[in-house]
C-alpha cells in the first residue's frame, strides 16, 4: 500500500467550470475525510465518510459541493461552477476507527485547485 | 473563531536554537495529535497524545498534553534546518466520528 493518493495533483479551471478530484485511501481504513485548506491556514473540515456513508457535512460544503464514496473504498469530490474563492488545496485522509494513542490520519499530497 | 489557537503564527531562528510552540483551547479534547506540513505536500503526523499531562518524546522533539486536555506544546531542542515547515496540533473531540480540527499552523524557518 503506498498510502493516500489524490490525482490530479494540481488542476486550474476557469471559473463557472466543474471539477472533480478523486482520493483512494489506505485499503484497510474505513474512515475518510476531505479538508480545504488556503495558504498559511490550517486544514478546514468539509466531509467525512464511514465506509459509503456521508456521515458530516460542514457547513462550508455549499450545495456546489459533493461528494461521494460510492463502494466504500475510492472518494470523489466535486465543485461544480466553481468561483475563484474555491482556489485552495483540497486535501484527503483516511484513517482507522478509534480515536487511542495511536490514531491519527494518512493525509494524502492534495490537489492544488487554482480557479481563473 | 477559531477553537484552537496556535501560536506563534510565524517563527524565524537561527540553527541550534531551542523554541516552543503553543496550541490552546477553551474546549477539552479527547486527544491532540501534531503534524508537520511541506510547502506543495499533506501534513504528516509526528504524534498523538491522548491523556492529561502526558509528555511524548520524538529525538529533538518534545510534546506535551496540558493536564485538563485543552492546550499542547511542542518544544524543539537545537532545531536545524531540516525542522523548517508549518507546524499543526489538531484537537479530536469525543463523539464527533475522529474528524480533527486544527489550528491555524504555525510557520517555522530555520536558517542556517
Amino acid at each position: 500500500d503506498t498510502g493516500v493518493s489524490q490525482d490530479p495533483r494540481h488542476k486550474i479551471t476557469k471559473r463557472g467550470q466543474n471539477v472533480t478530484f478523486r482520493c483512494d485511501p489506505i485499503s484497510e481504513h474505513n474512515r475518510l475525510y476531505w479538508y480545504r485548506q488556503t495558504l498559511g491556514q490550517g486544514p478546514e473540515f468539509l466531509t467525512y465518510f464511514q465506509n459509503e456513508a456521508q456521515l458530516e457535512k460542514s457547513r462550508l460544503l455549499s450545495d456546489r459541493f459533493s461528494a461521494e464514496r460510492p463502494k466504500g473504498s475510492f472518494s470523489t469530490l466535486e465543485i461544480q461552477r466553481t468561483e475563484q474563492g474555491d482556489s485552495a488545496m483540497y486535501l484527503c485522509a483516511s484513517s482507522p476507527e478509534g480515536t487511542g494513542p495511536n490514531y491519527g490520519y494518512t493525509f494524502g499530497s492534495g490537489t492544488r485547485l487554482t480557479v481563473v | 473563531t477559531q477553537l484552537l489557537e496556535q501560536s506563534p503564527q510565524f517563527l524565524s531562528i537561527q540553527e541550534g536554537e531551542n523554541l516552543t510552540v503553543y496550541c490552546n483551547s477553551s474546549s477539552v479534547f479527547s486527544s491532540l495529535q501534531w503534524y508537520r506540513q511541506e510547502p506543495g505536500e499533506g501534513p504528516v503526523l509526528l504524534v498523538t497524545v491522548v491523556t492529561g499531562g502526558e509528555v511524548k518524546k520524538l529525538k529533538r522533539l518534545t510534546f506535551q498534553f496540558g493536564d485538563a486536555r485543552k492546550d499542547s506544546s511542542l518544544h524543539i531542542t537545537a532545531a536545524q534546518p531540516g525542522d523548517t515547515g508549518l507546524y499543526l496540533c489538531a484537537g479530536v473531540m469525543r463523539n464527533q466520528g475522529g474528524k480533527l480540527i486544527f489550528g491555524q499552523g504555525t510557520e517555522l524557518s530555520v536558517k542556517p
